[in-house]
């Protein structure tokens, strides 16, 4: 079975420019989460998605940080625009149903962004 | 504000000797622990969990420790070996879908 799929695996780009990061969770997930790692911070949790509708984006950094989640089987992280202390990998996970609690997480491997 | 800390962030065992990882809380509504691992270039994958009505969970080589009154748990890995070094995150949940992950601690298997 193919876990959660991230693209791109590395993105680099200059100050101002708008980013995209993309995510296809495991089939028959309905939790979809972003997170990011940085060094100081660990595993931050941006937002989170539940059957497609944002439940909590009280994470996301800044206006400039928006995430979207049109159907089941793709979701998108985007930054526009990009600063340099943008720069992390940025992680997709998933969990299946599982009541009101999310269970396990399946993580993506990850884009790894720079930002210049 | 840090809820949950892995105060070491590195750590260096060798081969067939006990790795034990740190991991402290400070929210006492957090009833749910993992661990994850992370080898470079790949995402988080899960470990072992436990749940606050147990004060231990053993699967294998690892084994989970939790502390309630202390708001600590660690990661026991016995015996440890090459191929369990690697990055490893505490999480922790109050039952909900908001896990809140520690910052991590490299861990270095010595053969």
């Amino acid at each position: 079975d193919a876990g959660v799929i991230q693209s791109p695996r590395h993105e680099v780009t200059e100050m101002g420019q708008e980013v995209t990061l993309r995510c296809k969770p495991i089939s028959g997930h309905n939790s979809l989460f972003w997170y990011r790692q940085t060094m100081m911070r660990g595993l931050e949790l941006l937002i989170y998605f539940n059957n497609n509708v944002p439940i909590d984006d009280s994470g996301m950094p800044e206006d400039r940080f928006s995430a979207k989640m049109p159907n089941a089987s793709f979701s998108t992280l985007k930054i526009q625009p990009s600063e340099p202390r943008d720069s992390a990998v940025y992680f997709c996970a998933s969990s299946p149903p599982a009541g009101g609690f999310a269970g396990e997480l399946f993580f993506g491997e990850g884009s790894r962004l720079t930002v210049l | 504000d840090q809820q949950v800390k892995q105060n070491s962030p590195s750590l260096s065992v060798q081969e067939g000797r006990i790795s034990i990882l740190n991991c402290d809380y400070t929210n006492s509504m957090f009833d749910y622990f993992l661990w994850y691992k992370k080898y470079p270039a790949e995402g988080p994958t899960f470990l072992i969990s436990i749940s606050s009505i147990k004060d231990k969970n053993e699967d294998g080589r690892f084994t989970v420790f939790l502390n309630k009154s202390a708001k600590h748990l660690s990661l026991h890995i016995v015996p440890s070996q090459p191929g369990d070094s690697a990055v490893y995150f505490c999480a922790a949940t109050s039952g909900t879908y908001k896990y809140i992950f520690g910052t991590g601690t490299r861990l270095k298997v010595l053969a």
